[in-house]
């Protein structure tokens, strides 16, 4: 149990160009879905908060014009990196929250998605 | 605010050697979540451990420890017999209860166990 995908895997994109990010939560529903950015050999920034039927929380230094989120469903939020520079390469991990885990607060992750814009 | 501090940035093994991972972490609340997270070079973070702050039991999980202190704000982490399996990139994390459930990672620590 406690299922997360993303897609794609791993997006090869021209500047300017925008890229949507899919994470579901496959065999549970997630009120809460988070989004990261990782760099090389660094430890996982969390981007923004995303909770199903309303707008993302974004942390500070986050452009949310720029990395638009969705959280239309229970099981999907997607990540849209607009007009998306080189500077946007990166690893994105998404996670959810499991509706039924209110008080066991763990986050399961998804496998990732490693964009490269050229 | 919130802090976890992994000091160890890398970790070299031989194989079937015991190694612990440590994590120090800061917080106000009195109520906070504590957890281990895998990384393998695919990426994915894989979960292995939660533990809230009010049980200190240790916990064992095959070849897996764990040994919360929170006497010392400490949460280490100690793989027995470790395999070439193993080696990946281990993050400690923490998070208060409510308040959006933010998770709080460490820096990490990439093992890397030899033949």
């Amino acid at each position: 149990g406690a299922v997360v995908s993303q897609h794609p895997s791993r997006v090869i994109c021209k500047s300017g160009t925008s890229v949507k990010i899919e994470c579901r939560s496959l065999d549970f529903q997630a009120t809460t879905m988070f989004w990261y950015r990782q760099f090389p050999k660094q430890s996982l920034m969390l981007m923004a908060t995303s909770n199903e039927g309303s707008k993302a929380t974004y942390e500070q230094g986050v452009e949310k014009d720029k990395f638009l989120i969705n959280h239309a469903s229970l099981t999907l939020s997607t990540l849209t990196v607009t007009s998306a520079h080189p500077e946007d390469s990166s690893f994105y991990i998404c996670s959810a929250r499991s509706f039924r885990d209110l008080t066991q607060e763990t986050q399961y992750f998804g496998p990732g998605t490693r964009l490269l814009v050229l | 605010a919130q802090k976890v501090t992994q000091a160890q940035t890398e970790i070299s093994v031989v194989e079937k050697e015991d190694v612990t991972l440590d994590c120090v972490y800061e917080t106000r609340d009195t109520t906070y979540y504590l957890f281990w997270y895998k990384q393998p070079p695919s990426g994915e973070l894989v979960f292995l451990i939660r533990r809230n702050s009010f049980d200190e039991q240790n916990e064992i999980s095959g070849r897996y420890s764990w040994n919360f202190q929170k006497s010392t704000s400490s949460f280490n982490f100690t793989i027995t017999a470790s395999q070439v399996v193993d080696s990946a990139v281990y993050f400690c994390a923490l998070t208060q209860t409510g308040g959006g459930n933010k998770l709080t990672f460490g820096t990490g620590t990439q093992l890397k166990v030899e033949l």
